[in-house]
């Protein structure tokens, strides 16, 4: 049973470039949520998409964006890149339903040059 | 808003010897969920245990336990007999019930644990 993966593992991009990150569910689940992972920070949760509609968003501007596909994936996009964008960005599966567990994939380290 | 605060960045302790990391969190809610996520260098955030607030009973896995003391809102990780393979970040994360709104997760800064043979 594969858990959630991400791709790429690490990105460099240039200050106002545009990025797209992956995530593949882990089986069974239907809600992929976002987060970001500054340096020596705890996760900031971006939204989470269910039913391929963003159901919940944190604070984070529009450039910040997502999408989800029918079989569940889904997609962070982030515009006009910024240094402090640079982080560790998660993604977590889960089931609605699903009291407890979020499952994280390895992350996608984005650096902005 | 609910807020989760780890006071301690690092912590270190012998191998075989027991440890605890603190967390302590803000919430106006009477139901929620608490976890404590472990992130070795790999990155991949892992859930170590999980407690549900309505139950009295502390949560145990094996050699990790909490302490959770809902009056205090205080939630910390006991974890015994240490192992070279505990050593990772600790992130402490709270989370509302199931709703429209309150599937994320709300993590703390974490705790860098080392140990030491």
């Amino acid at each position: 049973d594969a858990g959630v993966t991400q791709s790429p593992t690490h990105l460099i991009k240039t200050r106002g470039q545009q990025v797209t990150l992956r995530c593949s569910p882990k089986s069974g689940h239907d809600t992929v949520s976002w987060y970001q992972q500054a340096l020596g920070q705890g996760p900031q949760f971006i939204f989470q998409y269910y039913e391929e509609e963003e159901r919940q968003r944190g604070n984070f501007p529009d450039r910040f964006s997502g999408h989800q596909f029918p079989n569940y994936s889904s997609e962070l996009n982030v515009n006009a890149l910024l240094l402090g964008d640079s982080a560790l960005y998660l993604c977590a599966s889960s089931a609605i339903g699903g009291y407890y567990e979020q499952y994280f994939g390895p992350g996608t380290r984005l650096t902005v040059t | 808003a609910q807020t989760v605060t780890q006071s301690q960045p690092e912590m270190s302790v012998q191998e075989a010897e027991t440890v605890t990391l603190s967390c302590t969190y803000d919430t106006s809610e009477s139901d929620y969920y608490l976890f404590w996520y472990k992130q070795p260098p790999s990155r991949q955030m892992i859930l170590v245990i999980r407690q549900e607030a309505y139950k009295q009973q502390n949560a145990t896995e094996n050699r990790f336990s909490v302490n959770f003391q809902k009056a205090a809102k205080s939630f910390s990780l006991k974890i015994s007999d240490s192992q070279l393979g505990d050593a990772a970040m600790y992130f402490c994360a709270y989370r509302s019930l199931p709703g429209e709104d309150t599937d994320k997760l709300i993590f703390g800064t974490g705790t860098r644990l080392q140990v030491f043979p």
